[in-house]
Protein backbone atom coordinates (compact mmCIF):
# COMPACT_ATOMS: atom_id res chain seq x y z
CA UNK A 1 0.00 0.00 0.00
CA UNK A 2 1.08 3.95 0.04
CA UNK A 3 3.17 5.01 2.55
CA UNK A 4 4.30 9.22 2.96
CA UNK A 5 7.18 10.31 4.64
CA UNK A 6 7.52 13.86 5.87
CA UNK A 7 10.61 15.92 6.22
CA UNK A 8 11.22 17.49 8.75
CA UNK A 9 9.18 16.86 11.36
CA UNK A 10 9.31 20.60 13.04
CA UNK A 11 10.73 23.85 10.85
CA UNK A 12 11.11 27.03 12.54
CA UNK A 13 11.91 30.69 10.81
CA UNK A 14 11.62 34.31 11.12
CA UNK A 15 8.58 35.94 10.12
CA UNK A 16 9.14 37.04 6.63
CA UNK A 17 11.12 34.44 5.40
CA UNK A 18 10.52 30.85 3.38
CA UNK A 19 8.91 27.76 4.59
CA UNK A 20 9.87 24.40 2.81
CA UNK A 21 7.81 21.18 3.25
CA UNK A 22 9.13 17.94 1.62
CA UNK A 23 7.45 14.55 1.07
CA UNK A 24 7.81 11.56 -0.94
CA UNK A 25 5.45 8.04 -1.37
CA UNK A 26 5.34 5.25 -2.53
CA UNK A 27 2.87 4.41 -4.84
CA UNK A 28 2.90 5.47 -8.34
CA UNK A 29 -0.76 4.90 -8.68
CA UNK A 30 -1.42 8.20 -6.56
CA UNK A 31 -2.52 10.95 -8.69
CA UNK A 32 -4.18 13.27 -6.05
CA UNK A 33 -2.01 15.01 -3.27
CA UNK A 34 -3.44 17.73 -1.25
CA UNK A 35 -1.57 20.00 1.53
CA UNK A 36 -3.76 20.48 5.57
CA UNK A 37 -3.07 22.77 7.54
CA UNK A 38 -4.04 21.56 11.09
CA UNK A 39 -4.18 24.37 14.20
CA UNK A 40 -4.25 22.92 18.00
CA UNK A 41 -7.40 21.29 18.49
CA UNK A 42 -9.04 22.42 15.06
CA UNK A 43 -9.86 20.74 12.00
CA UNK A 44 -7.68 20.06 8.92
CA UNK A 45 -8.16 22.19 6.82
CA UNK A 46 -6.90 22.10 3.21
CA UNK A 47 -4.97 24.23 1.52
CA UNK A 48 -3.85 23.62 -1.71
CA UNK A 49 -3.48 20.66 -3.57
CA UNK A 50 -2.41 18.63 -6.87
CA UNK A 51 -2.87 16.56 -9.29
CA UNK A 52 -0.34 14.59 -10.87
CA UNK A 53 -1.30 15.72 -14.06
CA UNK A 54 0.45 19.29 -13.53
CA UNK A 55 3.72 20.28 -11.99
CA UNK A 56 3.47 23.28 -10.08
CA UNK A 57 0.48 25.27 -8.29
CA UNK A 58 0.61 28.86 -6.88
CA UNK A 59 -2.18 30.33 -4.64
CA UNK A 60 -0.73 33.31 -3.11
CA UNK A 61 2.10 32.99 -0.75
CA UNK A 62 1.82 29.17 -1.29
CA UNK A 63 3.00 27.13 -3.76
CA UNK A 64 3.67 23.25 -4.37
CA UNK A 65 5.67 21.05 -6.63
CA UNK A 66 5.25 17.59 -7.78
CA UNK A 67 7.69 15.49 -9.34
CA UNK A 68 6.22 12.11 -10.26
CA UNK A 69 9.54 10.36 -11.71
CA UNK A 70 10.70 11.00 -8.36
CA UNK A 71 7.43 10.05 -6.28
CA UNK A 72 7.83 13.35 -4.44
CA UNK A 73 6.27 16.63 -3.75
CA UNK A 74 6.74 19.83 -1.77
CA UNK A 75 5.01 22.79 -0.12
CA UNK A 76 6.19 26.39 -0.54
CA UNK A 77 5.07 28.93 2.10
CA UNK A 78 6.95 32.78 1.14
CA UNK A 79 6.79 35.72 3.21
CA UNK A 80 5.46 33.38 6.33
CA UNK A 81 3.61 35.35 8.89
CA UNK A 82 2.63 34.09 12.60
CA UNK A 83 -0.87 33.01 12.02
CA UNK A 84 0.65 30.53 9.54
CA UNK A 85 2.17 28.68 12.44
CA UNK A 86 0.39 25.83 12.86
CA UNK A 87 1.17 21.56 11.98
CA UNK A 88 0.62 20.96 8.16
CA UNK A 89 0.23 17.67 6.72
CA UNK A 90 0.80 16.05 3.12
CA UNK A 91 -0.86 13.58 1.66
CA UNK A 92 -1.51 11.31 -1.39
CA UNK A 93 -4.55 9.38 -2.78
CA UNK A 94 -5.72 7.65 -5.89
CA UNK A 95 -8.57 8.95 -7.24
CA UNK A 96 -10.45 7.81 -10.09
CA UNK A 97 -13.60 9.12 -11.42
CA UNK A 98 -16.41 8.16 -10.34
CA UNK A 99 -14.88 6.70 -6.92
CA UNK A 100 -12.96 7.56 -4.24
CA UNK A 101 -9.61 6.75 -2.69
CA UNK A 102 -8.89 7.55 1.12
CA UNK A 103 -6.08 9.99 1.80
CA UNK A 104 -2.76 8.73 3.33
CA UNK A 105 -0.83 11.26 5.43
CA UNK A 106 2.66 12.44 6.11
CA UNK A 107 3.25 12.48 9.63
CA UNK A 108 3.00 16.00 9.76
CA UNK A 109 5.59 19.32 10.16
CA UNK A 110 4.94 21.44 13.26
CA UNK A 111 6.38 24.87 11.63
CA UNK A 112 6.46 27.87 14.05
CA UNK A 113 6.64 31.80 12.39
CA UNK A 114 8.64 33.60 14.81
CA UNK A 115 7.81 37.51 14.77
CA UNK B 1 -23.74 26.20 3.83
CA UNK B 2 -22.33 24.33 7.12
CA UNK B 3 -19.48 22.66 7.23
CA UNK B 4 -18.68 18.86 8.85
CA UNK B 5 -20.17 18.56 12.07
CA UNK B 6 -19.31 15.88 14.39
CA UNK B 7 -21.01 14.94 18.03
CA UNK B 8 -19.54 15.05 20.97
CA UNK B 9 -16.56 16.84 20.92
CA UNK B 10 -15.44 15.43 23.81
CA UNK B 11 -15.93 12.16 25.14
CA UNK B 12 -14.48 10.52 28.25
CA UNK B 13 -15.28 6.47 28.59
CA UNK B 14 -14.14 4.22 30.87
CA UNK B 15 -12.49 1.06 29.75
CA UNK B 16 -14.75 -1.56 28.54
CA UNK B 17 -17.62 0.83 27.93
CA UNK B 18 -19.38 1.27 24.36
CA UNK B 19 -19.03 4.61 22.46
CA UNK B 20 -21.02 5.81 19.59
CA UNK B 21 -19.77 9.18 17.62
CA UNK B 22 -21.71 10.88 14.84
CA UNK B 23 -20.76 12.76 12.09
CA UNK B 24 -23.15 14.93 9.98
CA UNK B 25 -21.68 15.56 6.39
CA UNK B 26 -22.05 18.50 4.13
CA UNK B 27 -25.48 18.12 2.40
CA UNK B 28 -25.26 16.78 -1.02
CA UNK B 29 -22.02 14.74 -0.47
CA UNK B 30 -21.34 11.06 -1.55
CA UNK B 31 -18.71 10.30 0.23
CA UNK B 32 -17.76 9.93 3.78
CA UNK B 33 -14.38 9.18 5.36
CA UNK B 34 -13.79 8.50 8.95
CA UNK B 35 -10.02 8.64 9.86
CA UNK B 36 -8.40 8.34 13.59
CA UNK B 37 -5.66 10.75 14.92
CA UNK B 38 -3.24 10.10 17.59
CA UNK B 39 -1.43 12.30 19.45
CA UNK B 40 1.48 13.92 17.49
CA UNK B 41 0.23 11.72 14.18
CA UNK B 42 -0.99 12.81 11.06
CA UNK B 43 -4.80 11.20 10.27
CA UNK B 44 -4.86 7.43 9.48
CA UNK B 45 -7.84 6.23 7.66
CA UNK B 46 -10.75 3.83 8.94
CA UNK B 47 -13.48 3.20 6.36
CA UNK B 48 -14.98 4.66 3.67
CA UNK B 49 -18.70 5.31 2.47
CA UNK B 50 -20.12 5.96 -1.13
CA UNK B 51 -23.95 6.87 -0.45
CA UNK B 52 -24.98 4.03 2.39
CA UNK B 53 -22.63 1.52 0.66
CA UNK B 54 -19.45 0.99 2.81
CA UNK B 55 -16.93 -0.18 0.25
CA UNK B 56 -13.56 0.12 2.27
CA UNK B 57 -13.20 -0.48 5.75
CA UNK B 58 -9.74 -1.83 5.82
CA UNK B 59 -8.28 0.21 8.28
CA UNK B 60 -10.69 -0.31 10.49
CA UNK B 61 -7.92 -1.86 13.86
CA UNK B 62 -10.68 -4.60 14.88
CA UNK B 63 -13.82 -5.83 15.09
CA UNK B 64 -14.58 -3.89 17.77
CA UNK B 65 -15.08 -0.69 15.50
CA UNK B 66 -17.94 -1.13 13.39
CA UNK B 67 -19.51 2.10 10.95
CA UNK B 68 -22.82 2.59 9.43
CA UNK B 69 -24.33 5.55 6.97
CA UNK B 70 -28.19 3.74 6.47
CA UNK B 71 -29.48 6.57 4.88
CA UNK B 72 -26.21 8.15 3.01
CA UNK B 73 -26.10 10.90 4.74
CA UNK B 74 -25.33 11.14 8.89
CA UNK B 75 -22.79 8.44 9.58
CA UNK B 76 -22.35 6.66 13.31
CA UNK B 77 -19.32 5.08 14.13
CA UNK B 78 -19.28 2.79 16.86
CA UNK B 79 -16.16 1.29 19.52
CA UNK B 80 -17.37 -1.71 21.39
CA UNK B 81 -15.43 -2.30 24.64
CA UNK B 82 -13.19 0.46 24.53
CA UNK B 83 -9.79 -0.03 25.42
CA UNK B 84 -7.00 2.88 26.29
CA UNK B 85 -5.19 2.16 22.94
CA UNK B 86 -8.46 3.53 21.35
CA UNK B 87 -7.41 6.80 22.56
CA UNK B 88 -7.60 9.36 19.72
CA UNK B 89 -8.94 11.80 17.97
CA UNK B 90 -11.64 10.49 15.67
CA UNK B 91 -11.97 12.58 12.37
CA UNK B 92 -14.90 12.89 9.86
CA UNK B 93 -14.58 13.83 6.09
CA UNK B 94 -16.87 14.50 4.10
CA UNK B 95 -16.47 14.63 -0.38
CA UNK B 96 -19.26 15.61 -3.20
CA UNK B 97 -16.78 13.01 -5.96
CA UNK B 98 -18.18 14.21 -8.95
CA UNK B 99 -16.75 17.25 -9.73
CA UNK B 100 -13.83 17.48 -6.59
CA UNK B 101 -11.73 15.66 -5.08
CA UNK B 102 -11.18 17.49 -1.74
CA UNK B 103 -12.35 15.98 1.63
CA UNK B 104 -13.79 18.18 4.07
CA UNK B 105 -12.80 17.77 7.30
CA UNK B 106 -15.26 17.94 10.55
CA UNK B 107 -14.08 19.51 13.98
CA UNK B 108 -13.54 16.05 15.54
CA UNK B 109 -14.36 13.93 18.31
CA UNK B 110 -11.83 13.25 21.20
CA UNK B 111 -12.48 9.85 22.43
CA UNK B 112 -10.51 9.27 26.27
CA UNK B 113 -10.33 5.94 27.27
CA UNK B 114 -9.78 5.71 31.08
Amino acid sequence: GENVEQHPSTLSVQEGDSAVIKCTYSDSASNYFPWYKQELGKRPQLIIDIRSNVGEKKDQRIAVTLNKTAKHFSLHITETQPEDSAVYFCAASNVVRGSQGNLIFGKGTKLSVKP
Amino acid sequence: GAGVSQSPRYKVAKRGQDVALRCDPISGHVSLFWYQQALGQGPEFLTYFQNEAQLDKSGLPSDRFFAERPEGSVSTLKIQRTQQEDSAVYLCASSLVRDTDTQYFGPGTRLTVL
